[in-house]
This record gives C-alpha cells, structure tokens and sequence, in this order.
C-alpha cells in the first residue's frame, strides 16, 4: 500500500516554462511535506517543505502547493532551467516522527 | 562542511558472499538512517537510528540483514548471504532531530550488484 503517490513517472518542458510535479497521499495523518531533488549518481538533496498549517511555501523559483481536503501538493517550478533536469521526490511524515515516507519520484527533463 | 559520507560508492559481489557498507553521518547529527532505492519500490527505510540506539528496524527485509552504530560517528549495514535480489543502490542519511521540520541530509549512496 503506497501511502505516497508520485503517478507521473516522467515530465518533460520547456526552459524558461513552468514545471508542474504532483504527488498524492493516502495517510490523513500527514502533517509535514517535502520535495528531494536527486541528480544521476548522487543521493537525494532537500529541496523544500511544507507544514500542514499552511497551503504554501516559496522559495526562489520554487513553490509548493498543499491541499489537504484533496490530500495533494504540487511542486512549481519558475521559469525552468536545464539544470533543474533531475528526479524529484515527494515525502512526507507524522508531527515529529522521523520516519519519512517517499513517492517513487518523477523524472524532469528541462529543454533548452 | 562535509556532508554523509559512505563507502564503497560501487560493490559488485557473488551471491553468498557478505557485504558490509559503511556511512559516517554529519557530525553533530543525533540520526541515521538507511534507505534502499529499487525500481520497483523507490526509497525504502529500512532502519533508524537515534543518539546510536536502533529505534525502529520494521523495515529491514530479513535476518540475512544487519546494522550496527557503535558511536555517533560510525554506522555499518550489513548483508550476510547477499542475493541478487539485494540489488540497490543504499543511502545513509542523519539529521538532527528535534529542529524544525524532518529534514534528512542523504549520503551519495553505495552502489550493490549481487550476481
């Protein structure tokens, strides 16, 4: 039972377009979110989070989106650049439980 | 600042043989984890541990694994016979829990073909 759900294998824009990677959870009792970026070869490096108080969190070019009635949050990415090409994974976890549940990640190809 | 370190980064061994990776996590850090990557599964976690005890190893396949932390410096994961379904790509990860959020710093991971 996948309590994490990254249902697009693969994503494939424009640069200088947006990059849209969502993930699904089944777990109600989630309540802080993340997204890991990883490079061929290299472990999984944070990208950025969100707590379940909020609906948004920015940084820089990067936003992420949670909507806990649909049990969804979604990366943004803008403008996207070649150098964002990389595997990007969801995870999520209970209050402070250290146990981190992944998605299985999407796979983002930026165009030049 | 140096960041988790493991080794080998790349292990190619017979089936039955045993393999011993190694990760030496963020000083300061008060976790480790050991994650596995598979296709099929993505990242699994298969052991934490917490200020060097093991607090929670549900997810370690079976006997023919083990992990030890004898100091905040030091982990080893351990497979003894490997198989080639033990096949992965295995991360170390640390943290210092008890800050804000759960933010886990990955190793490069060590690279296992079984065959």
């Amino acid at each position: 039972d996948q309590q994490v759900k990254q249902n697009s294998p693969s994503l494939s824009v424009q640069e200088g377009r947006i990059s849209i990677l969502n993930c699904d959870y089944t777990n109600s009792m989630f309540d802080y979110f993340l997204w890991y970026k990883k490079y061929p070869a290299e472990g999984p490096t944070f990208l950025i989070s969100i707590s379940s108080i909020k609906d948004k969190n920015e940084d820089g070019r990067f936003t992420v989106f949670l909507n806990k009635s649909a049990k969804h949050l979604s990366l943004h990415i803008v403008p996207s650049q070649p150098g964002d090409s990389a595997v990007y994974f969801c995870a999520a976890s209970r209050g402070s439980n250290y146990k981190l549940t992944f998605g299985k990640g999407t796979l983002l190809t930026v165009n030049p | 600042d140096a960041g988790v370190i493991q080794s080998p980064r790349h292990e190619v061994t017979e089936m039955g043989q045993e393999v011993t990776l190694r990760c030496k996590p963020i000083s300061g850090h008060n976790s480790l984890f050991w994650y596995r990557q598979t296709m099929m599964r993505g990242l699994e976690l298969l052991i934490y541990f917490n200020n060097n005890v093991p607090i929670d190893d549900s997810g370690m396949p079976e006997d023919r694994f083990s992990a030890k932390m004898p100091n905040a410096s030091f982990s080893t994961l351990k497979i003894q016979p490997s198989e080639p379904r033990d096949s992965a790509v295995y991360f170390c990860a640390s943290s210092l829990i008890g800050q804000p959020g759960n933010t886990i710093y990955f190793g490069e991971g060590s690279w296992l073909t079984v065959v």
